[in-house]
């Protein structure tokens, strides 16, 4: 099955820092989403972006279908952005798969 | 709001009593999808419906059932559980490639305990 690897695994910024996190695929896919887990457990939807750039106030991103990567980048990182970030991916068989997750700390 | 719901938000069963959990969905979804997510660890698939049709994961344990009588309703259903499967389970929804994709939804999640 597809695999997808993201980058870094663990991030401490200082608050107002911007920051860029990575998510790698292995092969084609026909969805991909960037989730940020908050601590309750519940999966908030930041972008469904398979192609393309998109932005969503402080937050961006950017998925290069060709090269198999795509960005999510913060910008004036904020304490209520900590959590965990996913990247995750789907194929053509309804299947989404996810990466292990960027856990991101802003320190006020 | 079109939302998926899923109940009860935190679920104690005693080991190897049979336990269901539920999720139901507002957005008319044609496919629904069950993960487990265990602690630090990323969502895991289990299985998923299209329509009525059933796709099991091929590592998902055979004591993990699911059942869909409906669109808006799908359960899964622990047969035996044991102290490994306590989890928080996600219930996700997605339009299928048929009806204008636009990604998954995903319910609050139910936290299983098992004592």
């Amino acid at each position: 099955g597809i695999q997808v690897e993201q980058s870094p695994p663990d991030l401490i910024l200082q608050e107002g820092a911007n920051s860029t996190l990575r998510c790698n695929f292995s092969d084609s896919v026909n969805n991909l989403q960037w989730f940020h887990q908050n601590p309750w457990g519940q999966l908030i939807n930041l972008f469904y972006i398979p192609s393309g750039t998109k932005q969503n106030g402080r937050l961006s991103a950017t998925t290069v279908a060709t090269e198999r990567y795509s960005l999510l980048y913060i910008s004036s990182s904020q304490t209520t952005d900590s959590g965990v970030y996913f990247c995750a991916v789907d194929s053509l068989n309804n299947d989404m798969r996810f990466g292990a997750g960027t856990r991101l700390t802003v320190k006020p | 709001d079109a939302m998926v719901i899923q109940n009860p938000r935190y679920q104690v069963t005693q080991f190897g009593k049979p336990v269901t959990l539920s999720c139901s969905q507002t957005l008319n979804h044609n496919v629904m999808y069950w993960y487990q997510q265990k602690s630090s660890q990323a969502p895991k698939l289990l299985f998923h419906y299209y329509d009525k049709d059933f796709n099991n994961e091929a590592d998902t344990p055979d004591n993990f059932q699911s059942r869909r009588p409906n669109t808006s309703f799908c359960f899964l259903d622990i047969r035996s559980p044991g102290l490994g499967d306590a989890a928080m389970y996600l219930c996700a929804t997605s339009g299928g490639l048929d009806r204008g994709y636009y990604g998954y939804t995903f319910g609050s999640g139910t936290r299983l305990t098992v004592v």
